[in-house]
């Protein structure tokens, strides 16, 4: 059975930093890219970053390019977002997601954790 | 990277049909047959409904259907049931990088 597992949020403080993590298991982790997706209170899903199998391919939202840094530790089953510079509408709760396709990819997220509440305040 | 449009809601009665559209650019649904269409209940994470444009994952009720036509795709849903009430997003892989890009999502209601 497919998990994904995030944790790493909280309260932090505008302009402070969090690390999320996300802990894979159920599936060969090192041959699928893996995304983040974050969804604020009441509203819809924005996609943050993605990360292809190896690491050679990496993406981010403009809105949180320069300030975010997904990563991956395929050793440990793992997918991390460094988030810097935070900021109030960095405030959602981040879901890890499981690309579908095999190797490359599709940008289509088959499995989804339950995700990690980050709120920027003062 | 600007958002996909959806509709704000659509309804429609049990028993009815409904389509729901998702408008983007030639740099993403019109460049690649790579769109997804995901459904949300309150307090549940996002469930894959369709992908690549038409498919469906193991377990999606074939009363889901997927199309596109130049930079619009649609969401079909056929035998409207009560459950199916929920808000639905689109997503179009977006090019090099990974990238993906979400429409803004839609609220259906079964009356």
């Amino acid at each position: 059975e497919v998990q994904l597992v995030e944790s790493g949020g909280g309260l932090a403080q505008p302009g402070r930093s969090l690390r999320l993590s996300c802990a894979a298991s159920g599936f060969n982790f090192d041959d699928y890219a893996m995304h983040w997706v974050r969804q604020g209170p009441g509203k819809g899903l924005e996609w943050v970053s993605g990360i292809s199998w190896n690491s050679g391919s990496i993406g981010y939202a403009d809105s949180v390019k320069g300030r975010f840094t997904i990563s991956r530790d395929n050793a440990k089953n793992s997918l991390y977002l460094q988030m810097n510079s935070l900021r109030a509408e960095d405030t959602a709760l981040y879901y890890c997601a499981k690309d579908n396709r095999f190797y490359d990819s599709s940008g289509s997220l088959d499995y989804w954790g339950q995700g990690t509440l980050v709120t920027v305040s003062s | 990277q600007s958002a996909l449009t959806q509709p704000a809601s659509v309804s429609g009665s049990p028993g009815q049909s409904i389509t729901i559209s998702c408008t983007g650019t030639s740099s993403d649904i019109g460049n690649y047959n790579l769109v997804s269409w995901y459904q949300q209940h309150p307090g549940n994470t996002p469930k894959l409904m369709i992908c690549e444009v038409s498919k469906r994952p193991s377990g999606v009720s074939n009363r889901f259907s997927g199309s596109k036509s130049g930079n619009t795709a649609s969401l079909t849903i056929s035998g409207l049931q009560a459950e199916d009430e929920a808000d639905y997003y689109c997503s179009s892989y977006a090019g090099s990088s990974t990238s993906v890009v979400f429409g803004g999502g839609t609220k259906l209601t079964v009356l």
